[in-house]
């Protein structure tokens, strides 16, 4: 069974860039996928940021943005800030269902 | 704007089968071209997608859980239903009730609208 890898971990400093990462276990992320990440703070529930790879979910700010980096899809952050701390999950769509990642602990410091 | 409520019993009993409604609000769950998903998150641990349900009643399901899953919409009431038996303590998690984007667009593939999610715990 394929899996959705992401780091567990990550960190960064505030007014800085990060590139977090969504790959298969097995095979290459393209477009097809349908890449989608997410934002979720502790107690809450997860908030859309992009879709189908690079678009933004309506009013995510474009410090965010979405891309396939060789064979895997991307979610960056440029200027991050103190709230951009949070888990992001990415999620690939894979014939007729959904598969999140394990998600990415993104620590602003 | 459409919202979405979980609702259901918090604690259920082991080998028993787990019942949840997920009530739209701000629009109709038949208007539109939209799957409905339901996903879980255990304490501390990651989301998992457990399957959807497009208005017309078909569905698809995660092939780990399909055996013990059943998804269903009430058009006349606003509101879709998830139904998994034989639980156990490891199907103990926030349930969340989404939206999938519209059918006819690439947002399909992903989730636009999601509930606040109900906390279910299996215990004797």
């Amino acid at each position: 069974q394929t899996v959705v890898t992401q780091e567990p971990s990550f960190s960064v400093s505030p007014g800085g860039t990060v590139t977090l990462t969504c790959g298969l276990s097995s095979g290459s992320v393209s477009t097809s996928y349908y890449p989608s990440w997410y934002q979720q703070t502790p107690g809450q529930a997860p908030r859309t940021l992009i879709y189908s790879t690079n678009t933004r979910s309506s009013g995510v700010p474009d410090r965010f943005s979405g891309s396939i980096l060789g064979n895997k899809a991307a979610l960056t952050i440029t200027g991050a800030q103190a709230d951009d701390e949070s888990d992001y999950y990415c999620v690939l769509y894979m014939g007729s269902g959904m598969v999140f990642g394990g998600g990415t602990k993104l620590t602003v410091l | 704007q459409v919202q979405l409520q979980e609702s259901g019993p918090g604690l259920v009993k082991p080998s028993q089968t787990l019942s949840l409604t997920c009530t739209v609000s701000g629009g109709s769950i038949s208007s539109g071209s939209y799957y409905w998903s339901w996903i879980r998150q255990p304490a501390g641990k990651g989301l998992e997608w457990i399957g959807r349900i497009y208005t017309s009643g078909s569905t698809n399901y995660n092939p780990s859980l399909k055996s013990r899953v059943t998804i269903s919409v009430d058009t006349s009431k606003n509101q879709f239903s998830l139904k998994l038996s034989s639980v156990t303590a490891a199907d103990t998690a926030v349930y969340y009730c989404a939206r999938n984007g519209d059918y006819y667009d690439s947002s399909a593939y992903a989730f636009d609208i999601w509930g606040q999610g109900t906390m279910v715990t299996v215990s004797s």
